[in-house]
């Protein structure tokens, strides 16, 4: 049983350019999250989806880009990457308030 | 604002020994809370719980207490174990917003020294 996967587990970006982070879930769980974890700061919630085709904006939305075409995928994009989204990224899913979460990536944006 | 607070960034304790690890929160809505744990290079993994209706939880090793006057929760791990070792996040969360939103605390790393 795989859970939640995130890929990449790491990617240096350079200023200005984008890319999307990968996240597929196989427990047909209808809530996945997106969140962002800086050094020594708690997890930040970026977006978030209650199904397919519903989607929400989070505590830190700006800079970055959600959809939610099935339920098992949440991909989050990054259009124009910049330093201060340095971060190391996790996916989420649940379907109460104990979530699954990836094992995260790590992006440096330099 | 930070609504939820731990304020030990870190703590060691020795094997056997009780950890109690403290988190304090400010959003009076707030009325369900979770521990999480995360190892390095892995996703937090989900711990224990407690609604605000209770005061207690158990589950093992691992009792949650909830002091909702004074907003305040605590952790305690009993015995502790080396691989108790890692980061403890304290979560918070109002039921009644639909979407399961958490918010986190910064986190406290635990030392169990053998």
């Amino acid at each position: 049983n795989a859970g939640v996967t995130q890929t990449p587990k790491f990617r240096i970006l350079k200023i200005g350019q984008s890319m999307t982070l990968q996240c597929t879930q196989d427990m047909n769980h209808n809530y996945m999250y997106w969140y962002r974890q800086d050094p020594g700061m708690g997890l930040k919630l970026i977006y978030y989806s209650v199904g397919a085709g519903i989607t929400d904006k989070g505590e830190v939305p700006n800079g970055y880009n959600v959809s939610r075409s099935t339920t098992e995928d949440f991909p989050l994009r990054l259009e124009l990457a910049a330093p201060s989204q340095t971060s190391v990224y996790f996916c989420a899913s649940s379907e109460g308030y104990g979530y699954t979460f990836g094992s995260g990536t790590r992006l440096t944006v330099v | 604002d930070q609504q939820v607070k731990q304020n030990s960034p870190s703590l060691s304790v020795q094997e056997g020994r009780i950890s109690i690890l403290n988190c304090d929160y400010t959003n009076s809505m707030f009325d369900y809370f979770l521990w999480y744990k995360k190892y390095p290079a892995e996703g937090p993994t989900f711990l224990i719980s407690i609604s605000s209706i209770k005061d207690k939880n158990e589950d093992g090793r691992f009792t949650v207490f909830l002091n909702k006057s004074a907003k305040h929760l605590s952790l305690h791990i009993v015995p502790s174990q080396p691989g108790d070792s890692a980061v403890y996040f304290c979560a918070a969360t109002y039921s009644g917003a639909g979407s399961y939103q958490l918010t986190f605390g910064k986190g406290t790393k635990l030392s169990v020294i053998p």
